[in-house]
């Protein structure tokens, strides 16, 4: 079983909708948990960053995290054609171990 | 503010050949620096990481190998490519444990 189970898509949705990308974990050692976007061809860089359960919101963007079911979202209201790009979820357990999804694309069409 | 910069961005080499990846990290004292191989469909693979000078841990067995000559830059090197080495290179730096930060990337085709 691999530590970080993510939907691998493609999804894709118009511009406006509600974007829901998600991960399931293994570890209930995991206490960091990220979102990473990631253009074509880039780096990934981060998105979003929460170490406790609930919900974390940034702009457009929630983060939520359930550890009793070992759940982890990415919510993106209102999504833009520039929110196109490979969503990775990432989870860490605070020892230099960090963990990736295999990443969720996504497609916003306009 | 850090940045993170890793050359070359594109790499075409013949199998056999060396290979030589260089990540320099500004803006900050003693990172953690990391290499990571990203392959379609596979995620990311972490393949070394340091946390300080001739420090270095190698996560997966294979031909590639790492060093720390500087504090800030993590050469990633190779004495004969194979076609699996493949990939999209990723260098990250973090300073706590947890949050890393990527460069750019270097995505090396063998041929």
């Amino acid at each position: 079983q691999k530590e970080v189970e993510q939907d691998p898509g493609p999804l894709s949705v118009p511009e406006g909708a509600i974007v829901s990308l998600n991960c399931t974990y293994s570890n209930s050692a995991f206490q960091y948990f990220m979102w990473y976007r990631q253009y074509s061809r880039k780096g990934p860089e981060l998105l979003m960053y929460t170490y406790s359960s609930g919900n974390k919101e940034d702009g457009r963007f929630t983060a939520q995290v359930d550890k009793s079911s070992k759940y982890i979202s990415l919510f993106i209201r209102d999504s833009q054609p520039s929110d196109s790009a490979t969503y990775l979820c990432a989870i860490e357990t605070g020892a230099n171990n960090l963990f990736f999804g295999t990443g969720t694309r996504l497609t916003v069409i306009p | 503010s850090q940045t993170i910069h890793q050359w070359p961005a594109t790499l075409v080499q013949p199998v056999g050949s060396p290979l030589s990846l260089e990540c320099t990290v500004e803006g900050t004292s003693n990172p953690n620096l990391y290499w990571y191989r990203q392959a379609a469909g596979r995620g990311l693979q972490l393949l070394f990481y340091s946390i300080g000078i001739d420090q270095i841990s190698s996560e997966v067995p294979q031909n590639l190998s790492a060093s720390r000559p500087q504090d800030r830059q993590f050469i990633l090197s190779s004495k004969k490519l194979l076609l699996s080495d493949s990939g999209f290179y990723l260098c990250a730096w973090s300073v706590t444990t947890d949050t890393q930060y990527f460069g750019p990337g270097t995505r090396l085709t063998v041929l």
